[in-house]
């Protein structure tokens, strides 16, 4: 495995649904990022993490949960979404902040 | 308005030399990127540029800075249909550590 991956790639889930999305980098970086992109939106940043703390919560409403347990791996979990949280979920990381993102290939997340 | 302006759309024929434009309104933008997302991928960085350029060119790619006007541009030159992407710019200034991402542009490359 190279590089960063993300699973699931595709989730579709009810309002009252709990999923997580999970994220992991092989590269031996030390920061991890969730961003959100919607259609026609600028991308947006959720949340950031260095060195497995938080530096980093964009506003992001409490029905998104992040959870850092190691360098390599980043979650996010979803309860009681709303059909407004359809998006592509793309996890990034990088080598020290700032540093160069690498993108995982994104979580399509759609909620019904 | 947007911190970095993007147009969505931009449709080329294969051959063609295609510019894609971005503006940014962060006067101490000090770091301007350009990422490419293929369908069904994440972003990809493409190039980058320093504040204290004003060009940079990398094979067919070309990447020019008017910082005055805080206008960035990405002109491909000889474009491919392998070239067909999303393109997103975005800019960082020196007190940040994250990129701020525009919308991004579809390019289409047509034969």
């Amino acid at each position: 495995e190279t590089g960063v991956t993300q699973t699931p790639r595709h989730l579709v889930m009810g309002m009252t649904n709990k999923k997580s999305l999970k994220c992991e980098q092989h590269l031996g970086h030390n920061a991890m990022y969730w961003y959100k992109q919607s259609a026609k939106k600028p991308l947006e940043l959720m949340f950031v993490y260095s060195l497995e703390e938080r530096v980093e919560n964009n506003s992001v409403p409490s029905r998104f949960s992040p959870e850092c347990p190691n360098s390599s791996h980043l979650f996010l979990h979803l309860h009681t979404l709303q059909p407004e949280d359809s998006a592509l979920y793309l996890c990034a990381s990088s080598q020290d902040l700032p540093g160069e993102l690498f993108f995982g290939e994104g979580s399509r997340l759609t909620v019904l | 308005g947007e911190d970095v302006e993007q147009s969505l759309f931009l449709s080329v024929r294969e051959g063609d030399s295609s510019v894609i434009n971005c503006t940014y309104t962060d006067s101490s933008s000090t770091y301007l990127y350009w990422y490419k997302q293929e369908p069904g991928a994440g972003l990809q960085l493409l190039t980058y540029i320093f504040s204290n350029m004003d060009m940079k060119q990398d094979q067919r790619l070309t990447v020019l800075l008017n910082k005055k006007d805080k206008h960035l541009s990405l002109r491909i030159a000889d474009t491919q249909t392998g070239d067909s992407a999303i393109y997103f710019c975005a800019e960082r200034s020196g007190g940040s550590y994250i990129p701020t991402f525009g919308r991004g542009t579809s390019l289409i490359v047509h034969p």
